[in-house]
Parts: C-alpha cells; structure tokens; sequence
C-alpha cells in the first residue's frame, strides 16, 4: 500500500524551514527519501531503519517514528536548489528483498 | 560508461508495437527495478529483479514483461503497447549487502520518455 505525503506541494521563501510528512499503515522495516528536480532522476538522500532513528545530511535531516509507521524530513535554512519534488520510499517489515513503495511525492519550491 | 543507463532516452510509438527499453549497470547490482512514473502517482514499481534469472511482479505488471539473463541488463518490453502505457520509465539497481530489507540506497537511470500514439 502507498505511503501518504504530505503536503502534496509546498512553497517556501529561501531560508525558511520545511517538513515533509510520509505515513503509513503497515509496519515498516525502513523509509527512504529522495528528491528529484525536473526532468531528472530521484537523487537519494538518506535512509532510515526502523528504531527510531534520526540522520542528518547537510541541513536536510530525518526522523523515524516506529510507533506512528510515520517518517518525517526536515529541510532547515532553505535553499534555492533544495527545489524538487522529494520521495519518501518504504520496505515494509515482513519483506525480506530491497523491494520499495514510494508516495506521491512532495513538491517543494523555494523562491528567492 | 559506470553506472546506470538507459535506452533509449525517447520513444514514440503507436497502439499496438511492441517495445523494449533497455536498461544496463556496470556496478553489479544484485537487485534492478523498474518504475513507471506518472502525474499524481508517483513512482510505481513494475517489476524487479532479485539476481539474474529472478523477477518478481511489482505494484503495476500488466502488459510489461522483464527478463534479466545477465546481472548488468534488466530489460522491460511493452508486448502490445497501450495508450495507458504512455509514460517516464525509470529503471534503478541496488546492492543486497546487509541482507537487510529496504537496506540499501537504489541508484536511478536517466529515464525513458515514452509515447504511445
């Protein structure tokens, strides 16, 4: 089943904060995210694996809430090419292979 | 060229053709996959596979067919293309090392840009 996003769209002047929601009704094993600008493929950002950890990759970082199944990315002090439409992927728990459920999507606009 | 690519980058065709998009990793993936990706769906797995000569249905199978007999090729053929079918194809490969579920980051191809008239 399809992890929900949310908000679907999301416009943000440069240097503003933002938070990206993926939730799911199944248990998961791991959340992936990855972002992808027009025209383009997805670019991974990061992974995280059930236990509730949190990752950080430059100001872009996120969390895992096993309890709530729900993920979350946070982009802090916004740039302009942080622009693109980010992907949350899961891996559900009672799947033993890389296979992956995206959402659908999140579009993130930062403007000047 | 390292990495992943894909063949060709555009396609038009018409109702009915069949088609094959081509897609090779010089990485030695174990695992490849094919996305459709469509406006308000996302990306949506097709098929994928887990090793040369296993392919297991995704979200979206009908009317795709895969084969994977070497490690680096994973081609999708469209047998009798369809409108519906018209699309961006993305194929991606992963590595299996943890032997963990959903491990590992998944590398994406370029895309094929499909139109089926």
């Amino acid at each position: 089943q399809q992890p929900v996003q949310s908000p679907q769209a999301v416009i943000l002047r440069e240097g503003e904060d933002a938070v990206i929601n993926c939730s799911s009704s199944k248990a998961l094993y791991s959340v992936h995210w990855y972002r992808q600008k027009h025209g383009e493929a997805p670019v991974f950002l990061m992974i995280l694996l059930k236990g509730g950890e949190q990752k950080g990759h430059d100001k872009i970082s996120a969390s895992f809430n096993e309890k709530k199944q729900q993920s979350s990315l946070y982009l802090t002090a916004s740039q302009l090419s942080y622009s693109g439409t980010y992907f949350c992927g899961t891996s559900l728990a009672d799947f033993g292979n890389e296979k992956l459920t995206f959402g659908t999507g999140t579009r993130l606009t930062i403007i000047p | 060229d390292a990495g992943i690519t894909q063949s060709p980058r555009y396609k038009i065709t018409e109702t009915g053709r069949q088609v094959t998009l081509m897609c090779h990793q010089t990485w030695s993936h174990s695992y490849m996959f094919w996305y459709r990706q469509d406006l308000g769906h996302g990306l949506r797995l097709i098929y994928y596979s887990a090793a040369a000569d296993i392919t297991d249905k995704g979200e979206v199978p009908d009317g795709y067919v895969v084969s994977r007999s070497k490690t680096e090729n994973f081609p999708l053929t469209l047998e009798s293309a369809t409108r519906s079918q018209t699309s961006v194809y993305f194929c991606a490969s992963s590595e299996f090392l943890r032997g963990l579920a959903g491990g590992n980051e998944q590398f994406f191809g370029p895309g094929t840009r499909l139109t089926v008239l």
